[in-house]
C-alpha cells in the first residue's frame, strides 16, 4: 500500500512560471487536502476537498488552485509563483468512516519541496 | 475557531532524560479529536496518537505517554529516556469531530533535540 503519493519530490521555478503539485492516495478515503509547512508557522492549510467534486478554501489559499480530479487525486496548482510560496508542501488524505481505527487520523504524503527564485 | 499552542519551540536534553512537550488547545465545541504527530529530519510526518474528547484516560505507548486534560484544556506528551531517535519536530493538532468539513488545526511545533 503507497498511501499518499505526491510528485514531485523537489522543483525549483522562476517567478512567475506555473506548476502543478500532484497527489493520489490509494486508502479509498474521501478527504484530501493541501497544507504548507514552512519554519515556526507549522502547517497551514491552504485548500481541502471534503469529498469528490467539492473543494474549499483553507487558511491560506491566495495564489493556488486545486482540483479533485477523482476520488483518489487531488493537484494544486500554482499559476504565477512568487517567491513566498517557496515552502514545503504536504497532500493527506482522511476518512471518516465510523469504527476504523485509522477514522479522522490525517495520512501524509512524503512532502514536495518548492523553491520559488 | 480552533487554535493549537504549543509555547516550546525548541528543547534541548541529554540522552536519558525525561521530556514533556505541552500542547494547549482552544474550542468552544464538546466533541473533538486531538493527535500528535512526529516529523523527524527526514521530513516526513508519523502519526503517533489519536485522542477522542470522551476519553480522558492516560495512554501509556512504550516510552512514550500522553497526559489529557479537559479542566485545563491540554494533551501533553512525555517521552520518557529519551534517545537520540527521537530528535525531531512534534507537532499536536485538534480537529472537531465528525464532518467532512472539519479541518486538522496545528501546532507551530516542538523542535526536541536530544543529544547523546
Amino acid at each position: 500500500n503507497a498511501g499518499v503519493t505526491q510528485t514531485p519530490k523537489f522543483q525549483v521555478l522562476k517567478t512567475g512560471q506555473s506548476m502543478t503539485l500532484q497527489c493520489a492516495q490509494d486508502m479509498n478515503h474521501n478527504s484530501m487536502y493541501w497544507y504548507r509547512q514552512d519554519p515556526g508557522m507549522g502547517l497551514r492549510l491552504i485548500y481541502y476537498s471534503a469529498s469528490e467534486g467539492t473543494t474549499d478554501k483553507g487558511e491560506v489559499p491566495n495564489g493556488y488552485n486545486v482540483s479533485r480530479l477523482n476520488k483518489r487525486e487531488f493537484s494544486l496548482r500554482l499559476e504565477s509563483a512568487a517567491p513566498s510560496q517557496t515552502s514545503v508542501y504536504f497532500c493527506a488524505s482522511r476518512t471518516l468512516t465510523s469504527g476504523s481505527s485509522g477514522a479522522n487520523v490525517l495520512t501524509f504524503g512524503a512532502g514536495s519541496r518548492l523553491t520559488v527564485l | 475557531a480552533q487554535k493549537v499552542t504549543q509555547a516550546q519551540t525548541e528543547i534541548s536534553v541529554v540522552e536519558k532524560e525525561d521530556v514533556t512537550l505541552d500542547c494547549v488547545y482552544e474550542t468552544r465545541d464538546t466533541t473533538y479529536y486531538l493527535f500528535w504527530y512526529k516529523q523527524p529530519p527526514s521530513g516526513e510526518l508519523v502519526f503517533l496518537i489519536r485522542r477522542n474528547s470522551f476519553d480522558e484516560q492516560n495512554e501509556i505507548s512504550g516510552r512514550y505517554s500522553w497526559n489529557f486534560q479537559k479542566s485545563t484544556s491540554s494533551f501533553n506528551f512525555t517521552i520518557t529516556a529519551s534517545q537520540v531517535v527521537d530528535s525531531a519536530v512534534y507537532f499536536c493538532a485538534l480537529i472537531l469531530y465528525g464532518g467532512a468539513t472539519n479541518k486538522l488545526i496545528f501546532g507551530t511545533g516542538t523542535l526536541l533535540a536530544v543529544q547523546p
